[in-house]
């Protein structure tokens, strides 16, 4: 069964401070491996990420995947209350589509100012 | 833009009572799918679809059905309610199979069962 995990869960830390977020998972192949931020309603998407190696960059976040050690992180620097929503990430198995997505638990992020 | 809509936003139901959640998105949209997302847990595939009177099972079925009769609209129903079907309700949409960064979501339905 595929099975992505988040980690942490939960993460508090002052405005300023860089983050590291977690996504492991155990999926035995997948077309490409998505993070998202939701905040009070629905996900937003920030990257999808299909190449081991290659760093994506969006302002303050980027995020790298890892094929070989089967995991990929989400790095915000210069954190902003802005930035406080829950990250989810996601891998889009390959041939059932993209609507058969398997998220991880999410990790709620707290900035505090 | 409408993009995908929801309705309702919040509804309370009884256990044992039947309620329908509807999905309407207005982008020609093959993909649609039902999520829920529980505390700690994620969002999990309740159910999708892959086009008009296509629909298959995802993850979390049990407890819900879905029709899709025209490419806009995609309902779930609930059978008859039950508290482990607390949660909130996300549909999304998407063009098809190699969309994965175009995924619209819905902003939520949250539905309590007592």
């Amino acid at each position: 069964e595929d099975k992505v995990v988040q980690s942490p869960l939960s993460l508090v830390v002052h405005e300023g401070d860089t983050v590291t977020l977690n996504c492991s998972y155990e999926v035995t192949n997948f077309r490409s491996l998505l993070w998202y931020k939701q905040e009070k309603k629905a996900p937003t998407f920030l990257f999808m990420l299909t190449s081991s190696g290659i760093e994506k960059k969006s302002g303050r976040l980027s995020s790298i995947l890892d094929k070989k050690e089967l995991f990929s992180i989400l790095n915000i620097t210069a954190t902003q209350t802005g930035d406080s929503a829950i990250y989810l990430c996601a891998v889009d198995p390959p041939i059932q589509g993209a609507q058969k997505l398997v998220f991880g638990q999410g990790t709620r992020l707290t900035i505090n100012p | 833009n409408a993009g995908v809509t929801q309705t309702p936003k919040f509804q309370v139901l009884k256990t044992g009572q039947s309620m329908t959640l509807q999905c309407a998105q207005d982008m020609n949209h093959e993909y649609m799918s039902w999520y829920r997302q529980d505390p700690g847990m994620g969002l999990r595939l309740i159910h999708y679809s892959v086009g008009a009177g296509i629909t298959d099972q995802g993850e979390v079925p049990n407890g819900y059905n879905v029709s899709r009769s025209t490419t806009e609209d995609f309902p779930l129903r609930l059978l008859s309610a039950a508290p482990s079907q607390t949660s909130v309700y996300f549909c999304a949409s998407s063009r098809g199979k190699n969309s994965g960064n175009t995924i619209y979501f819905g902003e939520g339905s949250w539905l309590t069962v007592v």
